[in-house]
C-alpha cells in the first residue's frame, strides 16, 4: 500500500515569501500531523488535523497554518518566511490519531529559506 | 523546557554486541512511548512502542524497557547489525488527547562498527 507522500521534496524560497507544502496520507488514515525538524530543536510538533478540523496545535507562531481536505490530504502554509524556517517538514498520518494506532511519516519536504 | 531527553547525541557499538539507547522524560502525563529510527533524507520509521501499564515490550531484536518511577526508558538492540546505524528518536504522548502531539527527544546517532 502507498505510504505517506509529501510534495515537493525540496524547496528553496526567499525570505518574506510564503510557501505551501502538501501531504497525502495513507489511504484510510484520517489524522495528519505536521512536524518541523531542525538540527538545534529536533522534531517539534506543529499541528494535527482530523476530519478537516485542527485538533491540536504546537507552539509555533501564527505564520504557520494548515488545512485538511475531505479526502484527508493536508497542506501546510508558512507565510512571511524567515531564515529560521529552514528545516525538514515532516508529515505523519494515522488512522484516528493518538498513540495506539501509530504514526507513519513521509520522507519530508526540505525547505531552505535564503 | 525539554520534556523528552536523549542525553547521548551519539553512540558507537560493535557489530554483534548490544546497543542500549536511553531516554528520560519529565511529564508524568505521558502514558505511551515510541521509538523511531531515521535514515538521512527519509522520514522516521516506527520501531517499537510501550504503554505505561507495561515495563517491557519485545519485538525481535528490539526490546523497550520502561521505568515509570524513574521516568526512564531504554531501547535494547541485540545483536546490533550494520543496518541499525541510524538516528534513533524517543517519543512520548499523552493518549488522552494532549495538545502537543508526539513529543520527541533530539535523537541519538547510533553507529555500528564492523
Amino acid at each position: 500500500k502507498a505510504g505517506v507522500t509529501q510534495t515537493p521534496r525540496y524547496l528553496i524560497k526567499t525570505r518574506g515569501q510564503q510557501v505551501t507544502l502538501s501531504c497525502s496520507p495513507i489511504s484510510g488514515h484520517r489524522s495528519v500531523s505536521w512536524y518541523q525538524q531542525t538540527p538545534g530543536q529536533g522534531l517539534q510538533f506543529l499541528f494535527e488535523y482530523f476530519s478537516e478540523t485542527q485538533r491540536n496545535k504546537g507552539n509555533f507562531p501564527g505564520r504557520f497554518s494548515g488545512r485538511q481536505f475531505s479526502n484527508s490530504r493536508s497542506e501546510m502554509n508558512v507565510s512571511t518566511l524567515e531564515l529560521g524556517d529552514s528545516a525538514l517538514y515532516l508529515c505523519a498520518s494515522s488512522l484516528v490519531g493518538g498513540s495506539n494506532y501509530g504514526y507513519t511519516f513521509g520522507s519530508g519536504t526540505r525547505l531552505t529559506v535564503v | 523546557d525539554q520534556q523528552v531527553k536523549q542525553n547521548s547525541p551519539s553512540l558507537s557499538v560493535q557489530e554483534g554486541r548490544i546497543s542500549i539507547l536511553n531516554c528520560d522524560y519529565t511529564n508524568s502525563m505521558f502514558d505511551y512511548f515510541l521509538w523511531y529510527k531515521k535514515y538521512p533524507a527519509e522520514g522516521p520509521t516506527f520501531l517499537i512502542s510501550i504503554s505505561s501499564i507495561k515495563d517491557k515490550n519485545e519485538d525481535g531484536r528490539f526490546t523497550v524497557f520502561l521505568n515509570k518511577s524513574a521516568k526512564h526508558l531504554s531501547l535494547h538492540i541485540v545483536p546490533s547489525q550494520p543496518g541499525d546505524s541510524a538516528v534513533y528518536f524517543c517519543a512520548a504522548i499523552y493518549s488522552g488527547g494532549g495538545a502537543d502531539g508526539l513529543t520527541f527527544g533530539k535523537g541519538t546517532h547510533l553507529i555500528i562498527q564492523p
